[in-house]
C-alpha cells in the first residue's frame, strides 16, 4: 500500500529565509508525485507535481521540488520566503495509472512565517 | 472556466441525523473524487465516481455513500450521523491530460 510521510508537523522561518519541507513516500513503482497548499478554511491548490522525466520539478509561487527515487522523497523547496506562504503544505502520492484521481496524503506540514 | 463548485459550505447537524453534500465537477469533466478531511486523521480518499460509476472507495463504513449524475455532478450521503463525521469534505476532479486533481473549497459539516 502507498504511504506518506511528512516528518515536519510544524516549521516556523523568517521571512526571506530558505525553506525546505520534507516528504517520504512508499509506493511500488514509479509514483506519481504532488504538492499542495491549503490556507485556512479553503480547499487545496496544486504547487507542483512530478510524473516522469526531469527530476526537478518547478511549480508555482516560487517553490520547487526533487524527486529522488533512492531516497524515496521529494521535498518542496523556496529559496526565500514570503509572509504569504504561511499555510499547511501537503504531500501526496497517486498510482501512475494515467490519472491520479486517488491520492494518499501526507499528515501535513503547517509552515509559519515570522516577520 | 468554473472551478469545481461544493454547496453547501457550511453546515450543522445533530447525531443519527443524515446529510447530503453537492458537487459539481469543472465543466466537461466526467470523474470526481470525495476526500474527507479531519484534524485526527487528514486527507483521506472517500470515493471516485466517473461516468456515473464507483470507480474507486476507500475504507469508510457503509453510512458513506455517493453517486453521479448524467451530468457529472456528484452527491455524497452520510446516514446516521457520529461526532467523529465532522470533517471538512473536499471535492475533486483530474485535469484530462495531465491527471492533476483540483480541488474544490470544502463543505464543512460540523456534527452536534
Amino acid at each position: 500500500a502507498q504511504s506518506v510521510t511528512q516528518p515536519d508537523i510544524h516549521i516556523t522561518v523568517s521571512e526571506g529565509a530558505s525553506l525546505e519541507l520534507r516528504c517520504n513516500y512508499s509506493y511500488g513503482a514509479t509514483p506519481y508525485l504532488f504538492w499542495y497548499v491549503q490556507s485556512p478554511g479553503q480547499g487545496l491548490q496544486l504547487l507542483l507535481k512530478y510524473f516522469s522525466g526531469d527530476t526537478l520539478v518547478q511549480g508555482i509561487k516560487g517553490f520547487e521540488a526533487e524527486f529522488k527515487r533512492s531516497q524515496s522523497s521529494f521535498n518542496l523547496r523556496k529559496p526565500s520566503v514570503h509572509w504569504s506562504d504561511a499555510a499547511e503544505y501537503f504531500c501526496a502520492v497517486g498510482a501512475n495509472t494515467g490519472t491520479a484521481s486517488k491520492l494518499t496524503f501526507g499528515t501535513g506540514t503547517r509552515l509559519q512565517v515570522t516577520l | 472556466k468554473a472551478g469545481v463548485t461544493q454547496t453547501p459550505r457550511y453546515l450543522i447537524k445533530t447525531r443519527g441525523q443524515q446529510v447530503t453534500l453537492s458537487c459539481s465537477p469543472i465543466s466537461g469533466h466526467r470523474s470526481v473524487s470525495w476526500y474527507q478531511q479531519t484534524p485526527g486523521q487528514g486527507l483521506q480518499f472517500l470515493f471516485e465516481y466517473f461516468s456515473e460509476t464507483q470507480r474507486n472507495k476507500g475504507n469508510f463504513p457503509g453510512r458513506f455513500s455517493g453517486r453521479q449524475f448524467s451530468n457529472s455532478r456528484s452527491e455524497m450521503n452520510v446516514s446516521t450521523l457520529e461526532l467523529g463525521d465532522s470533517a471538512l469534505y473536499l471535492c475533486a476532479t483530474p485535469h484530462t491530460n495531465t491527471g492533476e486533481l483540483f480541488f474544490g473549497e470544502g463543505s464543512r459539516l460540523t456534527v452536534l
